[in-house]
């Protein structure tokens, strides 16, 4: 098996940008996907193929990738973007693996 | 509107057995492939299985191998996890999701899931 490995958090004034960073071996050959969980409720899909954003999630956020690393940037930061985002990507059996999550706070 | 809803869970003992459902609404189920995604209390999300779209390949994450069986019936729109042996770091919710491979775009919609509580 392979891991995702995620700062457990990142703190950022409203208005800043705040970047969430998910370092593995297979991301250099597997798409990397994004979720966002607000407490108390699922996970919402925020980025797919490293890259695209699905309809309905605002330009603010958005994804990059450079060899084992994978980015979430979220720019002008809002109050309501406070919450747990996590990595996620598939080996080529199919196995998933999520990253350990990173805890964004909104000072 | 998509909707997926778990059901199943509950309190169960250490060493027994549980099955989820998670009954899918709102698109065409035959055509999705699905998850099921755990949560313990307070930490982050692990992945549990998956299964093609009409149930002939299934995948299992090493923790739950040989106890765990995902299955499908595309008649009636749900997937099910069958839940044996069942260990206390197991608790959490379980959420089912819903993944379209061919255009590779991840989760994009889950269910609110149910809970699943194993203790003595």
């Amino acid at each position: 098996s392979y891991e995702l490995t995620q700062p457990p958090s990142v703190s950022v004034s409203p208005g800043q940008t705040a970047r969430i960073t998910c370092s593995g071996d297979a991301l250099p050959k597997q798409y990397a996907y994004w979720y966002q969980q607000q407490p108390g409720q699922a996970p919402v899909l925020l980025i797919f193929k490293d890259i695209q954003r699905p309809s309905g999630i605002p330009e603010r956020f958005s994804g990059s990738t450079s060899g084992t690393t994978v980015t979430l940037t979220i720019s002008g930061v809002q109050a309501e973007d406070e919450g747990d985002y996590y990595c996620q990507t598939a080996d080529s059996s199919a196995t998933w693996v999520f990253g350990g999550g990173t805890k964004l706070t909104v000072l | 509107e998509v909707q997926l809803l778990e059901s199943g869970g509950g309190l169960v003992q250490p060493g027994g057995s549980l099955r989820l459902s998670c009954a899918a609404s709102g698109f065409t189920f035959s055509d999705f492939l699905m998850h099921w995604v755990r949560q313990a209390p307070g930490k982050g999300l692990v992945w549990v299985s998956r299964i093609n779209t009409n149930g002939g390949s299934t995948t299992y994450a090493d923790s739950v191998k040989g106890r765990f069986t995902i299955s499908r019936d595309n008649a009636k729109n749900t997937v099910y996890l069958q839940m044996n042996s069942l260990r206390v770091e197991e608790t959490g919710i379980y959420y089912c999701a819903r993944n379209d491979e061919t255009k590779k775009r991840g989760l994009d919609y889950w269910g609110r899931g149910t809970l699943v509580t194993v203790s003595s």
